[in-house]
């Protein structure tokens, strides 16, 4: 079965440093891939995602992220972090194996904290 | 355009009690979800429904029972809660069974004691 694996459950930076989240997935089949950001008290909202083509994609709020199938990852950078990016963030992969493309499995979450 | 909606906010129940979540989405889309977020554990998919007039397991049904009532509501009943059933629930949309970004409502946090 597909599974998403987000490496470090919190991750702490300093305003300004680089961002680095880690996501990997276990398919031999590409799938789609997406993260999503969680403020405190709120539901989801997409931050990027891959479907085909570029694999360097670009999303909300200075993020990005890079396909890499060779390593079968989709890490989740930021060059300069900011206090407003202290969140949790999910990294979810499409279910190739569902029946549809309709079905999202979803990594337990990296929590980031941002200090100044 | 409120996008995915959900009442209640906050719900405590005590074992053994039943409640229905409500949901609704205003972007005339096709599929919806509903999810449960637990510690540690991601978001797991508990019931979805592709189109209107069908429904599907997801990874962790047992316990919930889901209606699509409509093309815009799609409800999620527990029918005896029990103290494993304690969670943040979210419900979803997206426009179709291709891969469509999902939207998610803002959660509704279950207690159950």
């Amino acid at each position: 079965a597909q599974s998403v694996t987000q490496l470090g459950s919190h991750v702490s930076v300093s305003e300004g440093a680089l961002v680095l989240l880690r996501c990997n997935y276990s398919s031999s089949v590409p799938p789609y891939l997406f993260w999503y950001v969680q403020y405190p008290n709120q539901g989801l909202q997409l931050l990027l995602k891959y479907t085909t083509g570029a694999t360097l994609v670009k999303g909300i709020n200075g993020f990005e992220a890079e396909f890499k199938k060779s390593e079968t990852s989709f890490h989740l950078t930021k060059p300069s972090a900011h206090m407003s990016d202290a969140a949790e963030y999910f990294c979810a992969v499409s279910d190739p194996f569902s029946g549809g493309y309709n079905k999202l499995i979803f990594g337990a979450g990296t929590r980031l904290a941002v200090h100044p | 355009n409120a996008g995915v909606t959900q009442t209640p906010k906050f719900q405590v129940l005590k074992t053994g009690q039943s409640m229905t979540l409500q949901c609704a989405q205003d972007m005339n889309h096709n599929s919806m979800y509903w999810y449960r977020q637990d510690p540690g554990m991601g978001l797991r998919l508990i019931y979805y429904s592709a189109s209107e007039g069908t429904t599907d397991k997801g990874e962790v049904p047992n316990g919930y029972n889901v209606s699509r009532l409509n093309k815009r509501e799609f409800s999620l009943r527990l029918e005896s809660a029990a103290p494993s059933q304690t969670s943040v629930y979210f419900c979803a949309s997206s426009e179709g069974q291709e891969i469509h970004e999902q939207y998610f409502g803002p959660g509704t946090r279950l207690t159950v004691t």
